[in-house]
């Protein structure tokens, strides 16, 4: 069955890159989210990839897909103290209910200043 | 605004006390689901809806109930609320077909302590 897996912590300073990884088993995904749960809020969008890309960036935010390794990560860039949260790996489900997300256990990310 | 409420967001309740966890999206979303976070585990489908009287079980859906009566509101029932449904509480919806702008918006979240 489809898996998402994600290390659960992550702490950086203030003003360095953080990157969080992921591995997921579905070799069909045609996309793959990266969510962010901030303390205390649900989880929103951050950013996604098409399965046909290596790379895409938004501002900050550098997702890297390597589709032979089935191997997302996320880069922020010049991390601040904000960017403290949850982030999650999540990709679809096709062999379940449409519209649903397997979602990685999270990857807290402290940011020291 | 586009969003998803949920009521209430702490509940704090004894054993076998059912509760009512609503949820409302007026995004006129036809996909609905509910979830669970636990530590350690991450999130976990408890039921999902596709569209009103559609509900099927997710990956944890035992002790839960669901109903989709209309469009935009799909509660969440614990008939007898036992203390290892403990958990966050997480309600989403999204609109049908696929693709990145097919995002499911959550909700704020319900934290649920059974005594």
């Amino acid at each position: 069955g489809e898996d998402v897996e994600q290390s659960l912590f992550l702490s950086v300073r203030e003003g360095d890159s953080s990157v969080i990884n992921c591995t997921y088993t579905d070799s069909s995904s045609t996309y793959l989210y990266w969510y962010k749960q901030e303390p205390g809020a649900g989880l929103q969008l951050l950013t996604y990839i098409f399965s046909n890309m290596d790379m895409k960036q938004d501002q900050r935010l550098t997702v890297l897909l390597n589709k032979k390794d089935k191997h997302l990560s996320l880069r922020i860039a010049d991390t601040q103290t904000g960017d403290s949260a949850i982030y999650f790996c999540a990709e679809p489900n096709y062999g379940g209910s449409q519209g649903n997300l397997i979602f990685g256990k999270g990857t807290k990310l402290s940011v020291k200043p | 605004e586009a969003q998803v409420t949920q009521n209430p967001r702490y509940l704090i309740t004894v054993t076998g006390k059912k509760l009512t966890v609503t949820c409302s999206q007026n995004m006129n979303h036809e996909y609905m689901s509910w979830y669970r976070q636990d530590p350690g585990l991450g999130l976990r489908q408890i039921y999902y809806s596709m569209n009103v009287e559609v509900t099927d079980k997710g990956d944890v859906p035992e002790g839960y109930k669901v109903s989709r009566k209309e469009k935009r509101n799909f509660p969440l029932i614990l008939e007898s609320p036992s203390p290892n449904q403990t958990s966050l509480y997480f309600c989403a919806s999204r609109s049908p077909g696929g693709g990145p702008g097919e995002t499911q918006y959550f909700g704020p979240g319900t934290r649920l302590l059974v005594l």
